[in-house]
């Protein structure tokens, strides 16, 4: 176990409709990322945030939002959601924002968009 | 944008034999870090071993261990007396040393079997 926690495990909606995934990172992380895997995309980086503010951005798109609380737990917002959205996200937090810190991850959101 | 490649999608080792995963990256950089993270059928994204690129000492954890050639920009993973908890998605990951935006860049992976 990471001490990582994700919620919730599966979702399964409906192509234009809105979902929120939350993460819990392990206790005394400042640090969250967000990550999208897909079969075809791979790993790719979304966003990350340290100790609330917003760190560094990937290739999220406009449609996505992401905010991490004074409580240092994140969610990640998707709208209007299409198809290829479908993908199993993942959260995974480290204490700092420094390059050589591991990442501890969660067991991931697998949302499915039908 | 850094480019890891993993050129072996599917990888089997005979339970106790060795394996050698490879890995190869793309970057300007001098200073870097590498990483191999295992994820099994749990999903979850687990870390295997890390190198930091200004040591050219290859980096081991037990059964695991490196060969890093910086000048190759190869990372290449070696398990030792495979077992069938093995057995798993292994990605191969990039990290810059620079501070701003210093995110993860992955490889495509590879799917380790452990043959019992």
């Amino acid at each position: 176990d990471s001490g990582v926690t994700q919620t919730p495990k599966h979702l399964i909606t409906a192509t234009g409709q809105r979902v929120t995934l939350r993460c819990s990172p392990r206790s005394g992380d400042l640090s969250v990322y967000w990550y999208q895997q897909s079969l075809d995309q791979g790993l790719q980086f979304l966003i990350q945030y340290y100790n609330g503010e917003e760190r560094a951005k990937g290739n999220i798109l406009e449609r996505f939002s992401a905010q991490q609380f004074p409580d240092l737990h994140s969610e990640l917002n998707l709208s209007s959601l299409e198809l290829g959205d479908s993908a199993l996200y993942f959260c995974a937090s480290s204490y700092g924002d420094a390059p050589n810190e591991k990442l501890f991850f969660g067991s991931g959101t697998q949302l499915s968009v039908l | 944008a850094q480019t890891v490649t993993q050129s072996q999608p599917e990888m089997s080792v005979q339970e106790a034999e060795t394996v050698t995963l490879s890995c190869t990256y793309d970057t300007s950089e001098s200073d870097y870090y590498l990483f191999w993270y295992k994820q099994p059928p749990s999903r979850q994204m687990i870390l295997v071993i890390r190198q930091e690129a200004y040591k050219q000492q290859n980096a081991t954890e037990n059964r695991f261990s490196v060969n890093f050639q910086k000048a190759a920009k190869s990372f290449s993973l070696k398990i030792s007396d495979s077992q069938l908890g093995d057995a798993a998605m292994y990605f191969c990951a990039y990290r810059s040393a620079q501070i701003a935006g210093n995110q993860f860049y992955f490889g495509t992976g590879t799917s380790l079997t452990v043959i019992p």
